[in-house]
C-alpha cells in the first residue's frame, strides 16, 4: 500500500524536552511539508522540502527543525524553544512542489 | 496578504444538498482545492480546480469558481450522514513552492 505514515499518534511529553514526529512515505513524491493545526484554525505550514537535502521554512518555523536525508522521510523535532507546542502536526508529500499535497494521519504532541 | 475565509458551521438534513463556500484574496493562485478532515484524522483531498476553470463535476462534488469575485463553493449532492466532516478550502500561493493556504475550515453536521 502507498501512503504516508506518521508515528507516533499521540505523543505526550514535558515541557523542556525535545521531541521529534516521524514521517515516512513510499509515494516517491520529492516533495514533504510539515503543518501545524490548532483548534479551530486552518493548518499553518512549518518547513517545506522540495528534493532530498533541502528545506525551506514555512510561516512557523520558530521552535521547530528538519531534516531531509532521504527522500521518504522528513523527521520534524519540536525543540524546547517553541513556546506552544501542544498541537496536532500534519506531515504532507507531493509529487513536485507544483502538484497537489497528500496528508498523512497527524500526530498528535500534548506538552504539560 | 494572502487570505482564506470560510463560514465556520453548516447543518444540513440526509439526503439535501450543502453548499460550502470559501472566499480567496490571491489573483494569482494556479489551483484551489478542497480537502475533508474526519474527527482526529489527516486531511483527505476531494477534488481541485485550475483557476482558468468554472466548473468541475466528480459523482456527487461539484465545484464551482468564480475567478472575478475570488468565491470557490463545494457542492454535495444527497448529502450522507458519513459526509459530516470538517471541509478545508485551500489556495496555492503562487510561485514554485506551491505553498497552501488554508481557510479555518466548515464543519458540516448532517441530521439523520
Amino acid at each position: 500500500d502507498g501512503g504516508i505514515t506518521q508515528s507516533p499518534k499521540y505523543l505526550f511529553r514535558k515541557e523542556g524536552q525535545n521531541v521529534t514526529l516521524s514521517c515516512e512515505q513510499n509515494l516517491n513524491h520529492d516533495a514533504m511539508y510539515w503543518y501545524r493545526q490548532d483548534p479551530g484554525q486552518g493548518l499553518r505550514l512549518i518547513y517545506y522540502s522540495q528534493i532530498v537535502n533541502d528545506f525551506q521554512k514555512g510561516d512557523i518555523a520558530e521552535g521547530y527543525s528538519v531534516s531531509r536525508e532521504k527522500k521518504e522521510s522528513f523527521p520534524l523535532t519540536v525543540t524546547s524553544a517553541q513556546k506552544n507546542p501542544t498541537a496536532f502536526y500534519l506531515c504532507a508529500s507531493s509529487i513536485s512542489s507544483v502538484h497537489e499535497q497528500y496528508f498523512g494521519p497527524g500526530t498528535r504532541l500534548t506538552v504539560t | 496578504g494572502e487570505d482564506v475565509e470560510q463560514s465556520l458551521f453548516l447543518s444540513v438534513r440526509e439526503g439535501d444538498s450543502s453548499v460550502i463556500n470559501c472566499t480567496y484574496t490571491d489573483s494569482s493562485s494556479t489551483y484551489l482545492y478542497w480537502y475533508k478532515q474526519e474527527p482526529g484524522a489527516g486531511l483527505q483531498l476531494l477534488t481541485y480546480i485550475f483557476s482558468n476553470m468554472d466548473m468541475k463535476q466528480d459523482q456527487r462534488l461539484t465545484v464551482l469558481l468564480n475567478k472575478k469575485d475570488k468565491h470557490l463553493s463545494l457542492r454535495i449532492a444527497d448529502t450522507q450522514t458519513g459526509d459530516s466532516a470538517i471541509y478545508f478550502c485551500a489556495e496555492s500561493g503562487g510561485g514554485a513552492t506551491n505553498k497552501l493556504i488554508f481557510g479555518t475550515g466548515t464543519l458540516l453536521a448532517v441530521q439523520p
